[in-house]
């Protein structure tokens, strides 16, 4: 089975452009979680989405946002760029919100802001 | 149900067992998660236990859950330099909720 798939895996944009990034989950699964990893703040979870429905929403503003497509791709989009919104954007996707449903991850996209 | 504390650094010699711990704080945590990130790359599922369990084991690897104090640790028997990476402990909470750790620095010396 084919893992995660993050694209793009680098980026560089300046202040105040927006970026899309995509995330292409285990077949099959049905949930995306994105998560924004930095040095200083860790990993923290930026939203989840599960049959085109956003179910869990971190603390990020409004700037952030995603969906889901019925094929379970997902994709963020971050609009007005800053400086502070380099980093790591990892997307997670796991078979359902049951019980037993770890999650599994891609390897990420680097997102650096000039 | 969002501190999961893990110390930053270990540092082992290669053939030793390392042990890596965290604690959280929320106690109506249903699994917990070991993770492993190698530079470049995402986070790795590595094992994972159910709350109402003390321990897992599978290889080279064993977890050990103590929910009285909220502690969980995972040992890595006869470590490698393989297995220097980042390594994150995860919560969940109601199954749908995850909180990491900042995660271990784990060096393995030849």
């Amino acid at each position: 089975k084919a893992g995660v798939t993050q694209t793009p895996r680098y980026l560089i944009k300046t202040r105040g452009q927006q970026v899309t990034l995509s995330c292409s989950p285990i077949s099959g699964h049905r949930s995306v979680s994105w998560y924004q990893q930095t040095p200083g703040q860790g990993l923290q979870f930026l939203f989840e989405y599960f049959s085109e429905t956003q179910r869990n929403k971190g603390n990020f503003p409004g700037r952030f946002s995603g969906r889901q497509f019925s094929n379970s791709r997902s994709e963020m989009n971050v609009s007005t760029l800053e400086l502070g919104d380099s980093a790591l954007y990892l997307c997670a996707s796991r078979a359902g919100t049951e019980f037993n449903q770890p999650q599994h991850f891609g390897d990420g996209t680097r997102l650096s802001i000039l | 149900g969002e501190d999961v504390e893990q110390s930053l650094f270990l540092s082992v010699r290669e053939g030793d067992s390392s042990v890596i711990n965290c604690t959280y704080t929320d106690s109506s945590s249903t699994y917990l998660y070991w993770y492993k990130q190698e530079p470049g790359a995402g986070l790795q599922l590595l094992t994972y236990i159910f709350s109402n369990m003390d321990m897992k084991q599978d290889q080279r690897l064993t977890v050990l859950l103590n929910k009285k104090d909220k502690h969980l640790s995972l040992r890595i028997a006869d470590t490698q330099t393989g297995d220097s990476a980042i390594y994150f402990c995860a919560e969940s909470i109601d199954f749908n909720k995850f909180y990491f750790g900042s995660g271990t620095k784990l060096n393995v010396k030849p």
